[in-house]
């Protein structure tokens, strides 16, 4: 069965640091690109991070750049998203995603979600 | 930075057709892709590619985009299609992914 399971979520103080994984199963995870999406409560979806196959090419949402990291290990088949310098406003679930694998992995889709770990920050 | 607009909610009747729009500047011009999101669960993929639908989802949902719309279509809707709806693009012009604010989908 594709899976993938997030773990790490939690309270943490403004200004704290948490560190977000995902473990993924079912499929061939090092051909894969690899995403983090977040829902702040009652909000709408954010795009957060993505990661390619090798680790090489990364991108973030601008609200996050400086302060999270996203990076992967295949042999553990574990996509990971380290988060700095935590705001009120980084309080949301957050959601790992497997991108479809189409044809670009831009402009592709997010076919495989996790079940979410919540991240609250709060004094 | 690239907005993708979607009414904050659509209700329909059941049997009906549900059309959910999301509008964006030259969004056919765009690949998009429409998710469900059900209370309480993680959002699943519906509609791939503007129109494609992965395997395991009712030829009943359907999506179209042209000119400055993208139309996720859910003909004879259930009670079960109750959810939230969100179009999502990748904008090249900055390497970014962007959803749409999402769609509250109510069958009266």
């Amino acid at each position: 069965e594709v899976q993938l399971v997030e773990s790490g979520g939690g309270l943490v103080q403004p200004g704290g640091s948490l560190r977000l994984s995902c473990a993924a199963s079912g499929f061939t995870f090092s051909s894969y690109w690899m995403t983090w999406v977040r829902q702040a409560p009652g909000k709408g979806l954010e795009w957060v991070a993505n990661i390619n196959q090798d680790g090489s090419e990364k991108y973030y949402v601008d609200s996050v750049k400086g302060r999270f990291t996203i990076s992967r290990d295949n042999a553990k088949n574990s996509v990971y998203l380290q988060m700095n310098s935590l705001r009120v406003e980084d309080t949301a679930v957050y959601y790992c995603a497997r991108v479809r694998g189409g044809r670009s992995p831009y402009d592709d889709a997010f076919n495989i979600w996790g079940q979410g770990t919540m991240v609250t920050v709060s004094s | 930075s690239y907005v993708l607009t979607q009414p904050p909610s659509v209700s329909v009747a059941p049997g009906q057709t549900a059309r959910i729009p999301c509008g964006g500047n030259n969004i056919g011009r765009k690949t998009v892709h429409w998710y469900q999101q059900k209370p309480g669960q993680a959002p699943a993929l519906v509609v791939y590619d503007d129109s494609d639908r992965p395997s395991g989802i009712p030829e009943r949902f359907s999506g179209s985009n042209s000119g400055n719309t993208a139309t996720l279509t859910i003909s004879s809707v259930e009670a079960g299609d109750e959810a939230d709806y969100y179009c999502q693009l990748w904008d090249s012009s900055n390497d970014h992914w962007v959803f749409g604010g999402g769609t509250k989908l109510s069958v009266l």
